[in-house]
């Protein structure tokens, strides 16, 4: 599977957008751009995923890149429970297997 | 969604001693994920077990160290034997359903 970098920490004020970078130059045509969050002491949260098309869903909104070597998570109306850190991971189509990077950890201040 | 409950939540062990983990899950799965999460660190997966077969390690983990059962489709057990401190992890277990992998609530493991 392809590695993907993100930056180690971010902050964002409360109410504003969260914009989370990722990226994945390596990525094969085969290969999705998942997106997971662990609160801390918790196991990590599914967020949203994508192959080459921009997602929304009800927690985030997913925009790949027209060469797919990068994504970008964006939270819209970021809120202190979305403190987390945020794992970026590109995943083949014939795998289970889940491989963590090292992720961005998320902080949103008041 | 699958709701994963894991037991114990957490345990200080001896060094030398081995600890088995369970994860319980409430629907029927094909495929579940052991992690470890060492302090500070990433997620880093230990192995997958399919429900009749050998587990899979990945890379760095023996069967020796973290041997797997999966008796059935809804349960799982992961022991950690021989314990030393550098064993100290929170342990997940982790399963997939549709495209989504859903977590447990972690094992926190201290070895003295």
């Amino acid at each position: 599977d392809a590695k993907t970098t993100q930056p180690p920490s971010m902050d964002c004020a409360e109410g504003r957008a969260a914009n989370l970078p990722c990226n994945h130059s390596t990525i094969s045509g085969n290969e999705y751009v998942y997106w997971y969050r662990q609160i801390h002491s918790q196991g990590p949260q599914y967020i949203i995923h994508g192959l080459k098309n921009n997602e929304t869903n009800e927690m985030a909104s997913l925009i790949i890149t027209e060469d797919r070597k990068s994504s970008t998570l964006i939270l819209p109306h970021a809120t202190l429970r979305d403190t987390a850190v945020y794992y970026c991971i590109v995943r083949s189509d014939n795998t289970d297997k889940l491989i963590f990077g090292t992720g961005t950890r998320l902080q949103v201040f008041p | 969604s699958a709701v994963i409950s894991q037991k114990p939540s957490r345990d200080i062990c001896q060094r030398g001693t081995s600890l088995t983990i369970q994860c319980q899950v409430d629907s029927q799965v094909t495929m579940m994920f052991w992690y470890r999460q060492q302090p500070g660190q990433s997620l880093t997966l230990i192995a997958t077990a399919n429900q009749g077969s050998e587990a899979t390690y990945e890379s760095g983990f023996v069967i020796d160290k973290f041997p797997i059962s999966r008796p059935n489709l809804t349960f799982s057990t992961l022991t950690v034997s021989n314990m030393s401190p550098e064993d100290s992890s929170i342990y997940l277990c982790s399963v997939e359903e549709v495209y989504e992998q859903y977590f447990g609530p972690g094992t926190r493991l201290t070895v003295t």
